[in-house]
């Protein structure tokens, strides 16, 4: 199972809006809405930030959200902030019954 | 409070096995799945596998089959991954988290803090 398509690195000025696309397949994040965001800051273990391609658990900030269109889902951060700053993963679930993560975006934030 | 606690990092020789323990408490342990997930250094996430702590069913990325096991310890709490026959490559962080009540939801709402293993002659 090959690894989620995300772009490499992203940037935005605090205020801003940015969008990190993950872009899978039909046997993926197109047939499934098992799709999950973590935030990873250096050194420390993930955080869930979005579920269920736009459920946000709480705690959450609201300047978080997910979307899906077809083999693509997105995660977009409204409202940058510095703390924002940070490496994203996208996992889904896939047909062949396991999880597969995106290969993962670092944000600048400038 | 909901906590994942691993056992501490490990230095092993290629050809060898290793064995990481994750023990849950602040909640029933056999009503949420377990993942594994890893990350070497300076790469990204892997997923690796996921337990059912009631009845200890298993599935495993295909990357790793044959080399990967899970056991569960319900009187504990504890979950133990075993990775054999190690290669450089599988040095890496370790880490253990807690999955959804159904199985392959992807909202791990709780990670471990994580267990490096250097895989090194």
């Amino acid at each position: 199972q090959s690894a989620l398509t995300q772009p490499a690195s992203v940037s935005g000025s605090p205020g801003q809006s940015i969008t990190i696309s993950c872009t899978g397949a039909s046997s993926d994040v197109g047939s499934y809405n098992y799709v999950s965001w973590y935030q990873q800051h250096p050194g420390k273990a993930p955080k869930l930030m979005i579920f269920d391609v736009s459920s946000r658990p709480s705690g959450v900030s609201n300047r978080f959200s997910g979307s899906k269109s077809g083999n693509t889902a997105s995660l977009t951060i409204s409202g940058l902030q510095a703390e924002d700053e940070a490496d994203y993963y996208c996992i889904s679930y896939t047909r062949s019954n396991t999880l597969v993560f995106g290969g993962g975006t670092k944000l600048t934030v400038l | 409070q909901v906590q994942l606690v691993q056992s501490g990092a490990e230095v092993k020789k290629p050809g060898a096995s290793v064995n990481i323990s994750c023990k849950a408490s602040g909640y029933t342990f056999t009503t949420y799945y377990i993942h594994w997930v890893r990350q070497a250094p300076g790469q990204g996430l892997e997923w690796m596998a996921i337990i059912n702590p009631s009845g200890g069913g298993t599935s495993y990325a295909q990357s790793l089959q044959g080399r990967v096991s899970m056991t569960t310890d319900t009187s504990t709490g504890t979950v133990y991954m075993e990775l054999t026959s190690l290669r450089s490559e599988d040095t890496a962080v370790y880490y253990c988290a807690r999955g959804g009540r159904k199985q392959w939801l992807t909202n791990f709402d709780y990670w471990g803090q994580g267990t490096l293993v250097t895989v090194s002659s």
